[in-house]
C-alpha cells in the first residue's frame, strides 16, 4: 500500500538534545513538507521542498533542520535552538502539478522536558 | 504567510448549515480544504483553481473568488460526521518551472454538530 509514514508516534526528548523525526513515502511525490502543530494555531510551515538536495524555509524554519537526501525521505531536526519543541510535527507529500492533494503522515508527538 | 480563517469555531445541530470562510493577503493560485479529526492526519476535502470555479462533493462544496483571495466551504445539512477542524491551504505559485508548491495552512475552523 502507498503511504507517507512517519515514525516514531510519540517521541520524549532532554532539554538541549537534538532529536530527528523520520518521514517516509512511496508515493513517488516529488513535493515533500514538515508543518508544526499547536493549539489554536493551525498548521505552520516549517520547511519544503520539491526535489533532491533543494529546499526552502517555511514560515517558522528557525530552530530546525531538514534533508532531502532521497525523493523518498525527508527527515525533520529539531534542534536544540528550537526554544518550544514541543509540538506535534506533520509530514505530507504531494505531486508537482498545483492541482494535486497533499496526502500526510500520521504525525509524531514530540515532548522535551 | 498563512491564510486567515473565520470563524474559529462553529456549534451546529444536525442538519443545519455553516460557512467557512478563508482569505489570503497574496494573489493565490490554488485552495485546498482538509478536515482533521481530533489524534488524526488531516484528510484532504478538495482543491479550487483561480477561475472562479465551485466544486462540490455531496454535501460539502466550496467557491474560490481569485479576485479577492478569498474562498468559502459550505457544509449542507450537516452530519455527526462532519465534527472536526477544518483547514484551508493557498498556494500562490503554480509550481512548475522549477518553483517549489508552497502549500500553507490557516489556523483551523473548528465544527462541532451536535445531535
Amino acid at each position: 500500500d502507498g503511504g507517507i509514514t512517519q515514525s516514531p508516534k510519540y517521541l520524549f526528548r532532554k532539554e538541549g538534545q537534538n532529536v530527528t523525526l523520520s518521514c517516509e513515502q512511496n508515493l513517488n511525490h516529488d513535493a515533500m513538507y514538515w508543518y508544526r502543530q499547536d493549539p489554536g494555531q493551525g498548521l505552520r510551515l516549517i520547511y519544503y521542498s520539491q526535489i533532491v538536495n533543494d529546499f526552502q524555509k517555511g514560515d517558522i524554519a528557525e530552530g530546525y533542520s531538514v534533508s532531502r537526501e532521497k525523493k523518498e525521505s525527508f527527515p525533520l531536526t529539531v534542534t536544540s535552538a528550537q526554544k518550544n519543541p514541543t509540538a506535534f510535527y506533520l509530514c505530507a507529500s504531494s505531486m508537482s502539478l498545483v492541482n494535486t492533494e497533499a496526502f500526510f503522515g500520521q504525525g509524531t508527538r514530540l515532548t522535551v522536558v | 504567510q498563512q491564510p486567515v480563517q473565520s470563524p474559529q469555531a462553529v456549534i451546529l445541530r444536525e442538519g443545519e448549515d455553516a460557512v467557512i470562510n478563508c482569505s489570503s493577503s497574496k494573489a493565490l493560485y490554488s485552495v485546498h480544504w482538509y478536515r482533521q479529526k481530533h489524534g488524526e492526519a488531516p484528510v484532504f476535502l478538495m482543491i479550487l483553481l483561480k477561475g472562479g470555479e465551485q466544486k462540490g462533493h455531496e454535501k460539502i462544496s466550496a467557491s474560490f473568488n481569485e479576485k479577492k483571495q478569498q474562498s468559502s466551504l459550505y457544509l449542507t445539512a450537516s452530519q455527526l460526521s462532519y465534527s472536526g477542524t477544518y483547514f484551508c491551504g493557498t498556494e500562490i505559485n503554480a509550481g512548475y518551472k522549477g518553483t517549489a508548491r508552497q502549500l500553507t495552512f490557516g489556523s483551523g475552523t473548528q465544527l462541532t454538530v451536535l445531535p
